[in-house]
């Protein structure tokens, strides 16, 4: 049972570069979040998806782009990284109110 | 909006002391509250939740009461041990806002022994 996957787990940018962190659950939540971890600033949220087909913004959510194509995967995407994307991401998943599943994370370093 | 506010750390105790981390949150309406903990280079786990007032969350010996007078969530635990050593964030959920998260800041706990 893997839960929430994310990959890559670790990457290392230049300014101006494109990527794209995957985000796959296996149990068939509906609902899921991208969400970036800073010292200091707890977990904010970037973009979230209630449902195959939707999404919508978060907190912070300028600089990224996100798809929910398949109801189990949540992609998000840096068009044009810069050193304030340096994070540590994380993406979750829930059904409701229950509280959510997180992935293990994504430590992104952009230079 | 809904806002979580937790106290600072780090917090240093000796293994066997008794942990409170005090949490306290705005927010409209009626939300779920939650405690998350996660260990170095690992995402965050669902420790403990509380759907409604006076409801009590328990997991591993870790304990928090949902008290709507004073809108707070204390995390305690009457023994810690050294791999409780790990950050601790309280979080709430709100009705109609999809499930999102709201955290607070995180308190990062170091058990010695």
């Amino acid at each position: 049972n893997a839960g929430v996957t994310q990959t890559p787990k670790f990457r290392v940018l230049k300014t101006g570069q494109s990527m794209t962190l995957l985000c796959a659950q296996d149990m068939n939540h509906e609902y899921m979040y991208w969400y970036r971890q800073d010292p200091g600033m707890g977990l904010r949220l970037i973009h979230y998806s209630v449902g195959e087909g939707t999404t919508a913004k978060g907190e912070v959510p300028d600089g990224y782009n996100v798809s929910r194509l398949k109801k189990q995967n949540f992609l998000l995407g840096l068009e044009s990284a810069a050193p304030s994307q340096t994070s540590v991401y994380f993406c979750a998943s829930t059904t409701n109110r229950a509280g959510a599943f997180f992935g293990q994370g994504t430590r992104l370093t952009v230079v | 909006g809904d806002s979580v506010t937790q106290m600072e750390g780090p917090v240093t105790l000796s293994e066997e002391a008794f942990l409170t981390i005090n949490c306290t949150y705005t927010a409209t309406g009626y939300p779920s509250l939650f405690w998350y903990v996660q260990y170095p280079g690992e995402g965050l786990q669902l420790l403990l939740k509380a759907t409604k007032a006076d409801d009590k969350g328990s997991n591993k010996g870790f304990e928090a009461t949902y008290r709507k007078e004073t809108t707070s969530f204390h995390l305690e635990k009457g023994s810690v041990q050294v791999s409780d050593s790990a950050v601790y964030f309280c979080a709430l959920s709100n009705t109609g806002t999809a499930s999102k998260l709201t955290f607070g800041t995180g308190t990062r706990l170091q058990v010695t022994l």
